[in-house]
């Protein structure tokens, strides 16, 4: 069964770089997603792509966060400095359609900013 | 704003008994609603969806039932096993948008 993959699984980097985090979505899917989750709290949206361009964002989606598809396979969030308040795990998904078809996700890749 | 309320967990039961996580949702219109499931160590699995009033979603011995008149869409499954030990997440579609809205899991464990 075709799946969504992330890398890496686990990240650590020091508060103020740069991180990229990937994503392939399954092939036939058009609608990309990134969510994430800090410890403890609810699973947020943060971004949806289609077509290559954002489709929508989250008032957490601020400057310091892009996505991009570079090649036919891969999406990619990076973030350009991170927080310390950036630690989460973030989830790729991704969906045949949008607009309430079903969106499959990724194993996540945990994030912690030191 | 669209939002989801589960059940506080954590829930522990024995094998075999009777499970029910209750969710509550508020939405404007129609939205699609879904149960996601989280095993130890691993992503976001899809467990069972429901598009409509009245349809029930049934996947791996559980079910929900779409109920508009109560907002709500409990799960449910008659004998639960070790293996259902995971964080169970509800989540609302709005019709014709993008962003799924999660509530706040519930942890399930199951002890032998």
């Amino acid at each position: 069964e075709p799946e969504v993959t992330q890398t890496p699984s686990h990240q650590v980097t020091q508060m103020g770089q740069e991180v990229i985090l990937r994503c392939v979505p399954i092939s036939n899917h058009l609608y990309f997603y990134w969510y994430r989750q800090i410890l403890g709290q609810k699973v947020e949206f943060l971004v949806s792509f289609y077509n290559n361009e954002i489709s929508e964002k989250s008032e957490i989606f601020d400057d310091q966060f892009s996505v991009e598809r570079p090649d036919g396979s891969n999406f990619t969030l990076k973030i350009r400095s991170t927080k310390l308040e950036d630690s989460a795990m973030y989830f790729c998904a991704s969906s045949e359609a949008g607009g309430g078809e079903t969106q499959y996700f990724g194993p996540g890749t945990r994030l912690l900013v030191l | 704003g669209d939002s989801v309320t589960q059940m506080e967990g954590p829930v522990t039961l024995s094998e075999e008994a009777f499970l029910t996580i209750n969710c509550t949702y508020t939405a404007t219109g129609y939205p699609s609603l879904f149960w996601y499931v989280q095993y130890p160590g691993e992503g976001l699995q899809l467990l069972l969806k429901a598009t409509k009033a009245d349809d029930k979603g049934s996947n791996k011995g559980f079910e929900a039932t779409y109920r508009k008149e109560t907002t709500s869409f409990h799960l449910e499954k008659g004998s639960v096993q070790v293996s259902d030990s995971a964080v169970y997440f509800c989540a609302l579609l709005p019709r014709g948008a993008q962003k799924l809205v999660f509530g706040q899991g519930t942890r399930l464990t199951i002890n032998p």
